[in-house]
């Protein structure tokens, strides 16, 4: 199994901030990067696909990059409607895995 | 708009089978696979398998001789069988459809439905 490594697992952030997340593959996934926001008793929401392609609707502070084994989810100013956890997911082949999950938090 | 919404018992005694059923409403379920995804508490994320329309099926290994997962095109209803559960299996379930456009991506999620495994 490809193995999804997130960090960091957990953050302090204020409205406004740059923040980044990295997630690593432990082989590598070419491009086959997902990245998701998951608040607490809703739906997971998918942000990213093909590790830089924004999903439609989804705000453009949000940006992905990558290819490979490493991968960047960078949220250009932080709002208050981005607390959530952020997951990464390889879709290169399965069995489809998810990285441990980043939470962000307020400051 | 696509929607999915999960259905079934939230309480499961252990070594029984847990049942779900995932609706799909919106849009129709043929030409896309369609997944079953859970979060145990306090965990991550763990893909449990998808099937295809046409009633292909890929299964996660960690779960393959306990799990089934069957559609039924007639109702736009797929549905997730997990057998000879135990207190490991209590999570949030959720179904989501698969979208293949070179790379595949889960783009519509149901809100997810706790099951816990207990007598």
């Amino acid at each position: 199994d490809i193995q999804m490594t997130q960090s960091p697992s957990s953050l302090s952030a204020s409205v406004g901030d740059r923040v980044t997340i990295t997630c690593r593959a432990s082989q590598s996934i070419r491009s086959y990067l997902n990245w998701y926001q998951h608040k607490p008793g809703k739906a997971p929401k998918l942000l990213i696909y093909a590790a830089s392609s924004l999903q439609s609707g989804v705000p453009s502070r949000f940006s992905g990059s990558g290819s490979g084994t490493d991968f960047t989810l960078t949220i250009s100013s932080l709002q208050p409607e981005d607390f959530a956890t952020y997951y990464c997911q390889q879709t290169y082949t399965p069995p489809l895995t998810f990285g441990g999950g980043t939470k962000v938090e307020i400051k | 708009q696509v929607q999915l919404q999960e259905s079934g018992p939230g309480l499961v005694k252990p070594s029984e089978t847990l049942s779900l059923t995932c609706t799909v409403s919106g849009g129709s379920i043929s030409s896309y696979y369609w997944s079953w995804i859970r979060q145990p508490p306090g965990k991550g994320l763990e893909w449990i398998g998808y099937i295809y329309y046409s009633g292909t099926t890929n299964y996660n290994p960690s779960l393959k001789s306990r799990v089934i997962i069957s559609v039924d095109t007639s109702k736009n209803q797929f549905s997730l069988k997990l057998s000879s559960v135990t207190a490991a299996d209590t999570a949030v379930y959720y179904c989501a459809r698969v979208y293949y456009g070179g790379n595949s991506m889960f783009d519509y999620w149901g809100q997810g439905i706790l099951v816990t495994v207990s007598s």
